[in-house]
Parts: C-alpha cells; structure tokens; sequence
C-alpha cells in the first residue's frame, strides 16, 4: 500500500539546523521527493533522491535514505526566517508509466529569529 | 522560461455548478498531473495525462474528468460540485520520458482556489 508520513510541526531558532523526517512504505518507490510549500502558494521542488541512493547533498539541503527502515529525512543547515513553510515529502511509484506522487501530510517549520 | 501556469487563481462556486480549471506546462513537458489539497492536507493525485492520453487516475469519482489539448496543456473538470470539492487545485507538468530518470519529476504551477458556497 501506499502511506507516506510525516511529523507535523517543528520549531527552530535561527542559524540552527532543521531534521524534518517522513517514513513510507511502500518498497516499489523509486523516487522520492521534497516540496516546500508557502501559506497561498503552489509547491516548490527542493530536491529528490533516487531510492538506490543513501544521501544527497544540494547547498544547504542533505537528504539521507534509509531503505531498510523506510526513512527519509530532510536537513536544512543554518537555518533561516524565509524557510518557513510547510515541507511535503512524496514518493513517485513506477507502474506501467504512471508516476503519480503520493504526499505526506507535511511538516510546518516555523523558524524563530 | 515560464513555469505552469493556471487559470483562474481563484473561484467561487454554488453547489451543484460546473466548473473548468486551466493549466499550461513547462514548455517541452508533455505530461500533466492534477492534484487536489485540501486545507491542511497533502496533495492528493487525481489524474495524469501524457501526449493526450489518460495515464493514471486517483480516487475520486466521476464527476472529476480532464483532457489534454495537442499542445499539451489540459483542463479538469468537476461537475455537479459539492462543499467538499473546496480545496486549491494543483497542477503539474513533467517530461515522463519513458526511460525514466530525473525527467519525471514534477513541477508544480501556483494552483486554483476553488470555493463551493
């Protein structure tokens, strides 16, 4: 079956760093997926992780896969004022060509000056 | 370059009405997704299209249908709405090449509000 989920809320001062994390389960993903999305706002793309990867790194985004457990996590370094949002984790299952995203509930950071 | 656009931004509708949402992709994407979010949820899939063709479609009834125009942009329709269809609208465009790969991911426009009075 398809469930994503994630933590709902996460506080963080300024200049630190923030772990926003998401399980999943189903094993046939192949692709999973961070979206941030502002209040009235579409969702941005951060970043995406293969699922034969262990981590990526994109400027002040690490993401870290583990497989077995089905956990995935975001970590944004020093963190700042304009990165609070709601942060989507997604995964895209690969079926006779169909990548329809299956999204958490998301995780709103609030980031304190 | 542009990204996905959509039309309207916002909407209000009565119960029971019809309505049409508009998205145009990523120029070269030749696949469009729609998702419906409800407040305070994630996003939830409702259809893809790709090269005019239905690829995949989520769970909701058949009051929700959609197409895809040659010039790869789509539109969605709900019929018959009920307060519940309240929810922003999402599209996406990706390139779905078929060999798979970063290609696939997809990219998001700002949405429609849709309000059912």
């Amino acid at each position: 079956g398809e469930d994503v989920e994630q933590s709902l809320f996460l506080s963080v001062r300024e200049g630190d760093s923030s772990v926003i994390n998401c399980t999943y389960t189903d094993s046939s993903s192949t692709y999973l997926y961070w979206y941030k999305q502002e209040p009235g706002a579409g969702l941005q793309l951060l970043t995406y992780i293969f699922s034969n990867m262990d981590m990526k790194q994109d400027q002040r985004l690490t993401v870290l896969l583990n497989k077995k457990d089905k956990h995935l996590s975001l970590r944004i370094a020093d963190t700042q004022t304009g990165d609070s949002a709601i942060y989507f984790c997604a995964e895209s299952l690969r079926d006779t060509g169909r990548r329809a995203l299956t999204f958490g509930s998301g995780t709103r950071l609030q980031v304190q000056p | 370059d542009a990204g996905v656009t959509q039309s309207p931004t916002h909407l209000i509708k009565t119960r029971g009405q019809q309505v049409t949402l508009r998205c145009s992709p990523i120029s070269g994407h030749k696949s469009v997704s729609w998702y419906q979010q409800v407040l305070g949820q994630g996003p939830q899939f409702i259809f893809q299209y790709y090269e005019k063709e239905e690829r995949g479609r989520g769970n909701f009834p058949d009051r929700f249908s959609a197409r895809q125009f040659p010039n790869y942009s789509s539109e969605l329709n709900v019929n018959a709405l009920l307060l519940g269809d309240s929810a922003l609208y999402l599209c996406a465009s990706s390139y779905l090449d078929s060999s798979g790969g970063a290609k696939d991911t997809q990219y998001f426009g700002p949405g429609t509000r849709l309000t059912v009075l």
